[in-house]
């Protein structure tokens, strides 16, 4: 079935730094969401990608949908200590047009 | 705009025990639906809901979970008997519909089997 990957598992960067984490399908997606939770909280939307090669920002965080539309990426710069949480991708795969299937996350610490 | 509701938000059974969890999504949403989270994992989801039919339930374990949204908007998830590797928290999203869609989360129901 399909499969979705997240590296790194962790990152802690001082804060300031810059933070990129990677997300893998194991098939072809329609779309792509990235999701933030906080510790203790529930899951947030951040954004969707749906076209190839699509780039989107949002203030310090950049977004990307590789052209094969089976990896996406977020990068956050010069990282703040609001920005600590667990960031999840989303996939929804072409084939199974309904089901969405959440990656494992990033957990990303920020040190002040 | 109200969120998506869950209750109780924490609750500890002892295993073999049953417990049921209720969910009222967002007013006008069609899709419901119930994941799993595991400490330190991403969410598993276990059913979707497109109003009151069932949408994918292939990942729900069948043989101790149920779950049901008779009128199409508020929903509960039942687990009876409980195990001790269903300790998890619980949560319940809503979207405007089904395929491609912002999901919104409710605040999780967490379960501690001992």
């Amino acid at each position: 079935g399909q499969q979705v990957m997240q590296i790194p598992q962790y990152q802690h960067v001082q804060e300031g730094e810059d933070f990129t984490t990677y997300c893998n399908s194991s098939t072809t997606l329609s779309n792509i969401q990235w999701y933030k939770q906080r510790p203790g909280g529930h899951p947030v939307f951040l954004i969707q990608l749906v076209k190839s090669g699509e780039v989107k920002k949002q203030k310090r965080l950049t977004f990307q949908f590789g052209e094969a539309k089976k990896n996406s990426s977020l990068h956050i710069t010069a990282t703040q200590t609001t920005d600590v949480g667990t960031y999840f991708c989303a996939g929804q795969s072409k084939t199974s047009y309904d089901k969405v299937i959440f990656g494992p996350g990033t957990s990303l610490s920020v040190i002040p | 705009e109200a969120g998506v509701a869950q209750s109780p938000r924490y609750k500890i059974i002892e295993k073999r025990q049953s417990v049921a969890f209720w969910c009222n999504p967002i007013s006008g949403h069609a899709t419901l639906y119930w994941y799993q989270q595991i400490l330190g994992q991403g969410p598993k989801l276990l059913i979707q809901f497109q109003n009151n039919g069932v949408v994918d339930d292939s990942q729900l374990p069948k043989d101790r979970f149920s779950a049901e949204r008779l009128k199409g908007v508020d929903s509960t998830l039942k687990i009876q008997p409980a195990k001790l590797e269903d300790s998890a928290v619980y949560l319940c999203a809503s979207s405007v519909r089904t395929g491609g869609y912002e999901q919104y989360f409710g605040p999780g129901t967490r379960l501690t089997v001992t």
